[in-house]
């Protein structure tokens, strides 16, 4: 079993540039979210999803875009890349709003 | 609002030793759920436990026991008889509807030693 599949694992970009982070999850699950790690604050979260072709932003979602086409997949746009957002992303489904969620194993992200 | 307060950001202990994580958090909302997550130097984040708002009792699971009081709105987590294995970052987590949102503590590092 995959369960939520996050790619690539490790990142460096240049300040301005453009990426995607991948996330692919298996269980179809309806609830889809982004989280990024920093260290001494935990998780917060970004950007979520209740279902394919609905999205709200969660906690910090400046400087991040998400779409939500098919129930499977819910990838990150990163749209010019800031040193502020060097961290670690996880992805994470959910069978529903209030079950235990599944973690990707987490892509490190470094922006210099 | 919703929030979760992990106040111990490391614990020492040595092999055998009972821990406890402390876990407090805030909401307005009646209907609410809160999480223990394990997050190994490995890291990935593995699910301990969820415990829903209107169920009050006391878990276990091993050497794992999970303390849940509304009163004091804490939900607390003890290892007992702790290993180097249970070496890690620690999350409590709230979901409540009304936030429709995870809402993560800071973490607690434990560090078991020999």
């Amino acid at each position: 079993n995959a369960g939520v599949t996050q790619t690539p694992k490790f990142q460096v970009l240049k300040t301005g540039q453009s990426m995607t982070l991948q996330c692919a999850q298996d269980m179809n699950h309806e609830y889809m979210s982004w989280y990024r790690q920093d260290p001494g604050m935990g998780l917060r979260l970004i950007h979520y999803s209740v279902g394919a072709g609905i999205t709200d932003q969660g906690e910090v979602p400046n400087g991040y875009n998400v779409s939500r086409s098919t129930t499977e997949d819910f990838p990150l746009r990163l749209l010019s890349a800031a040193p502020s957002q060097t961290s670690v992303y996880f992805c994470a489904s959910t069978k529903s709003r209030y079950t235990e969620a599944f973690f990707g194993q987490g892509t490190r992200l470094t922006v210099v | 609002a919703q929030k979760v307060t992990q106040a111990q950001t490391e614990i020492s202990v040595v092999e055998k030793e009972d821990v406890t994580l402390d876990c407090v958090y805030e909401t307005r909302d009646t209907t609410y759920y809160l999480f223990w997550y394990k997050q190994p130097p490995s890291g990935e984040l593995v699910f301990l436990i969820r415990r829903n708002s209107f169920d009050e009792q006391n878990e276990i699971s091993g050497r794992y026991s999970w303390n849940f009081q509304k009163s004091t709105s804490s939900f607390n987590f003890t290892i007992t008889a702790s290993q180097v294995v249970d070496s890690a970052v620690y999350f409590c987590a709230l979901f409540t509807g009304g936030g429709n949102k995870l809402t993560f503590g800071t973490g607690t590092q434990l560090k078991v030693e020999l």
